[in-house]
């Protein structure tokens, strides 16, 4: 298996423009993750995903992003308008069962100016 | 995460020098997980510890859970510069899969 595919690598966009992150977790694995990580902040937990279903979108932090996963092999996280301070490394996780080993994709190294 | 507490915050060994990271939950743990990360890259797996008193081991690298399942100390042995990087700690508090991670140690060995 190839690991949790992420698109793009990097993205560069400008203020209040829509940004589109892409996540292709692991054949099999059930649960999903979107995370996000600054110098600042650290780790955060944006929102997970069990069966396709969003469990907990408390770590989102505004209504200008959005998660969905249409079906088992693909999740996108949206940001509309994107913000400067949007900027940060975007990570994306699976999971086979709950409270097992995650593997987390390279990353989306995200700025908005 | 605020529940969890990690330190210290950055480190810095001489090479063969051991050195231990602590990580410490607000709330007790269901299960507390230790990654790996290189600058610009993504998180590596190290080990995953759910028994209260667990101790596992990779390589040169130890983590173990304390008793109460609220603390986690990773320790390395006889460290080298391929030990460097950042180490985060991550908890899932129930069986819904939610994971959190602590700040993160920075890790340097110098040569």
């Amino acid at each position: 298996d190839a690991g949790v595919i992420q698109s793009p690598r990097h993205e560069v966009t400008e203020m209040g423009q829509e940004v589109t992150l892409r996540c292709k977790p692991i054949s099999g694995h059930n649960s999903l993750f979107w995370y996000r990580q600054t110098m600042m902040r650290g780790l955060e937990l944006l929102i997970y995903f069990n069966n396709n279903v969003p469990i907990d979108d408390s770590g989102m932090p505004e209504d200008r992003f959005s998660a969905k996963m249409p079906n088992a092999s693909f999740s996108t996280l949206k940001i509309q308008p994107s913000e400067p301070r949007d900027s940060a490394v975007y990570f994306c996780a699976s999971m086979k069962t709950e409270n097992t080993e995650a593997f987390f994709g390279q990353g989306t190294r995200l700025t908005v100016v | 995460s605020q529940e969890l507490e990690q330190s210290p915050q950055s480190l810095i060994v001489q090479e063969g020098k051991n050195l231990t990271i602590n990580c410490t939950s607000s709330k007790t743990l269901y299960g507390l997980y230790w990654y790996k990360q290189k600058y610009g890259e993504g998180l590596i797996f190290l080990m995953m510890l759910q028994k209260g008193g667990e101790e596992k081991s990779h390589e040169k690298i130890t983590a173990k859970l304390d008793e109460k399942k609220q603390q986690s100390s990773l320790h390395i042995t006889a460290s080298q510069p391929s030990h460097a990087g950042i180490y985060l700690c991550g908890a899932g508090y129930n069986q819904g899969g939610k994971l959190i991670f602590g700040q993160g140690t920075e890790l340097s060995v110098k040569p």
